[in-house]
């Protein structure tokens, strides 16, 4: 099947501590992009990536790193950095195209939770 | 001005009634209007999308009507049945420096049975 695998689905992190999540896709898109859902502020951009080794900051991108070294792979980490990291997390790949297109696949979302 | 606004944060509806959700925009760059749909523990999915240069989509039960010179755009759930209880997102893309997709607040819809 194709589509977006989001990994772990559950994460627990101790504060101080740095997480990574991992986001694969099997769509042969050139872009992906993560964003953070919290509660009544619905998808807020962190980073995006529009070709390998490439990659933007979205409108919440401190205390977040990204790296883009395969088509198929946009790991992102949470550092210790980022003040409020408990959030659900949520990958998306499209294939950016002519005007009026770019439907968003995303994944089933990783729940971070800092202790 | 990259915000897209959503009304109502919540929404219950009776079982075939008409559930409407309304969004509005200012940046005149934006080229591609989507809603989503979201259900608990699941990422978002496509609903439905709109171009700028069409005043009305339907499929199905679903229909986004467009007003560009307002810039305003809705969605409209006719028949609503409680499968669509879900969370649903406006959105919309900028088509230039990057691709990026705004999205709504979202909208917590509830259809009773």
């Amino acid at each position: 099947d194709g589509g977006i695998t989001q990994s772990p689905k559950y994460l627990f992190r101790k504060e101080g501590q740095n997480v990574t999540l991992s986001c694969e896709q099997n769509l042969n898109h050139d872009a992906m992009y993560w964003y953070r859902q919290d509660p009544g502020q619905g998808l807020r951009l962190i980073y995006y990536s529009q070709i390998v080794n490439d990659f933007q900051k979205g409108d919440i991108a401190e205390g977040y790193s990204v790296s883009r070294e395969k088509k198929e792979s946009f790991p992102l980490t949470v550092t210790s950095a980022q003040k409020n990291p408990t959030a659900f997390y949520l990958c998306a790949s499209s294939q950016p195209g002519g005007v009026g297109t770019g439907e968003l696949f995303f994944g089933e979302g990783s729940r971070l939770t800092v202790l | 001005q990259q915000q897209v606004k959503q009304s109502p944060q919540s929404l219950i509806v009776q079982k075939g009634g008409i559930s409407i959700i309304n969004c509005a925009y200012e940046n005149t760059a934006f080229d591609y209007f989507p809603w989503y749909q979201q259900f608990p523990g699941k990422g978002p999915a496509l609903l439905i999308a709109i171009r700028p240069d069409v005043s009305e989509k339907k499929e199905g039960r679903f229909t986004i009507s467009f007003n560009k010179s307002a810039k305003q755009f809705s969605l409209h759930i006719m028949d609503s049945q409680p499968g669509d209880s879900a969370t649903y997102f406006c959105a919309a893309r900028i088509g230039t420096g990057g691709f990026k997709t705004i999205f709504g607040a979202g909208t917590r819809l509830f259809v009773k049975a």
